[in-house]
């Protein structure tokens, strides 16, 4: 089974300036997505950045960028010039693109609550 | 162009009783997941239908949940006899499909819903 990491259970930045999250995961699959999900007080979760596992490259969403390390299974989220609206819950995720049943489904970390400081 | 929409929004209950829980996915939307968040952890996977059926139901943790979604659109999660365990919030998410071939330029994303917060007394 996978498992989903992430260390550090709160997090805070200064208004404009950049913060990084950590995650790592553990599988034995090849083949696979990371994903990074935002989540405030509403509860609705919102997708932040993805990562397809075959892709060195690493993604780009504006403000929001991964560090992706296959070898060593670490997914970071980094937030450049953070603004207020940033603060929430973040969640890293993975999920399997090897097929079967039970593709599709998320298996997600602990969360790592960012507060933003003006 | 509505997104995912999770009835009620909230929902109190006493230990011992039964409750249904409502899910409408994004219009098209052929796979729907639930998910169980406790307090101050990540969703958890519940179960997943591709159309009509329950392609994968190994999160649910014991014969009290039962998941139904009997015209491939709305689903309606049922929790039988709940203890104040069950108290968490419950998410739904749709997505187009349930898989896309590598290199489509066609992301399968999964939508969620806000969540039924539900507590048992």
């Amino acid at each position: 089974a996978q498992t989903v990491t992430q260390s550090q259970p709160e997090m805070s930045v200064q208004e404009a300036e950049t913060v990084t999250l950590s995650c790592t995961y553990d599988t034995s699959e090849s083949d696979y997505y990371l994903f990074w999900y935002k989540q405030p007080p509403s509860r609705q979760m919102i997708l932040v950045i993805r990562q397809e596992a075959y892709k060195q490259q690493n993604a780009t969403e504006n403000r929001f960028s991964v560090n992706f390390q296959k070898a060593a299974k670490s997914f970071s989220l980094k937030i450049s010039d953070s603004q207020l609206g940033d603060a929430a819950m973040y969640f890293c995720a993975y999920r399997s693109d090897a097929g079967g049943t039970s593709y599709g489904k998320l298996t997600f970390g602990q969360g790592t609550i960012l507060t933003v400081h003006p | 162009g509505a997104g995912v929409s999770q009835t009620p929004s909230n929902k109190v209950t006493e230990k011992g009783k039964y409750v249904e829980l409502r899910c409408d996915p994004i219009s098209g939307h052929t796979a729907l997941y639930w998910y169980r968040q406790s307090l101050g952890q990540g969703p958890e996977f519940l179960i997943y239908f591709q159309g009509t059926g329950a392609a994968d139901d190994s999160g649910l943790p014991n014969d009290r949940f039962f998941a139904v979604r009997p015209e491939g659109s709305v689903s309606t999660l049922k929790i039988q006899r709940t203890e104040r365990g069950d108290s968490a919030v419950y998410l739904c998410a749709s997505s187009p499909r349930s898989r896309v071939e590598r290199g489509s330029p066609v992301y399968n994303e999964q939508f969620f819903g806000p969540g039924t917060r539900l507590t048992v007394l």
